[in-house]
């Protein structure tokens, strides 16, 4: 069974510009959760997403957004991009929503650099 | 404020040495912990403890939960250059919500 699929591996943008990342989860997988993770603060969580609808959301300001598909792919879009914005960015899936009953499945991310 | 504090958070041993890795916590709703091994892009799940699994082993890495005293430890016996990684321990936020994670220990191991 494939894994998660994160798309594109490297991404080089400058301040100001947009973004948006991809991620496709295990088949048979609902639950698509985001995560940015950065040396100084660790993996901080950004979204989750079930059947399309989010469920949950982090702290992080609007200009993070992202959205689910009827095929339970996802994409988050970043906007006006900050030197600070550059880190690991990783997608995980699940079966179910929420982390207490299955355990999150993580892609190997999408590392975005901000000039 | 739920908390997951992990330590150390480095540590270097040499080939063969068994490892302790302690991860404590502070959450409300207490329901699951889970580590991960991330050697260089995905992290690697390895154990799910619950309530009602608090012991898990797999070949010569192996955790328990204290529910009482809110920590678990990932023990790694007889280690290889392979088991250097960060190891992170996480649990959902409140119940069944997103995981909240510590920082992590990086672990190496020399030959």
């Amino acid at each position: 069974k494939a894994g998660v699929t994160q798309t594109p591996r490297y991404l080089i943008k400058t301040r100001g510009q947009q973004v948006t990342l991809s991620c496709s989860p295990i088949s048979g997988h609902r639950s698509v959760s985001w995560y940015q993770q950065t040396p100084g603060q660790g993996l901080q969580f950004l979204f989750e997403y079930f059947s399309e609808t989010q469920r949950n959301k982090g702290n992080f300001p609007g200009r993070f957004s992202g959205r689910q598909f009827s095929n339970s792919r996802s994409e988050m879009n970043v906007s006006t991009l900050e030197l600070g914005d550059s880190a690991l960015y990783l997608c995980a899936s699940s079966l179910s929503p929420g982390a207490g009953a299955s355990p999150l499945h993580f892609g190997n991310g999408t590392r975005l650099t901000v000039t | 404020e739920d908390k997951v504090v992990q330590s150390p958070l480095s540590l270097v041993v040499h080939e063969g040495d068994t490892v302790t890795l302690n991860c404590s916590y502070e959450v409300t709703n207490f329901r699951s912990l889970l580590w991960y091994k991330q050697e260089k892009k995905a992290p690697t799940f390895l154990f799910m403890l619950t309530s009602s699994g608090i012991e898990k082993k797999s070949g010569r890495l192996s955790s328990i939960l204290d529910k009482k005293e809110l920590f678990s430890i990932l023990n790694i016996t007889a280690t290889q250059t392979g088991d250097s990684a960060v190891y992170l321990c996480a649990v959902p936020h409140s119940g069944n919500t997103p995981l909240v994670f510590g920082k992590g220990t990086r672990l190496s191991v020399i030959a």
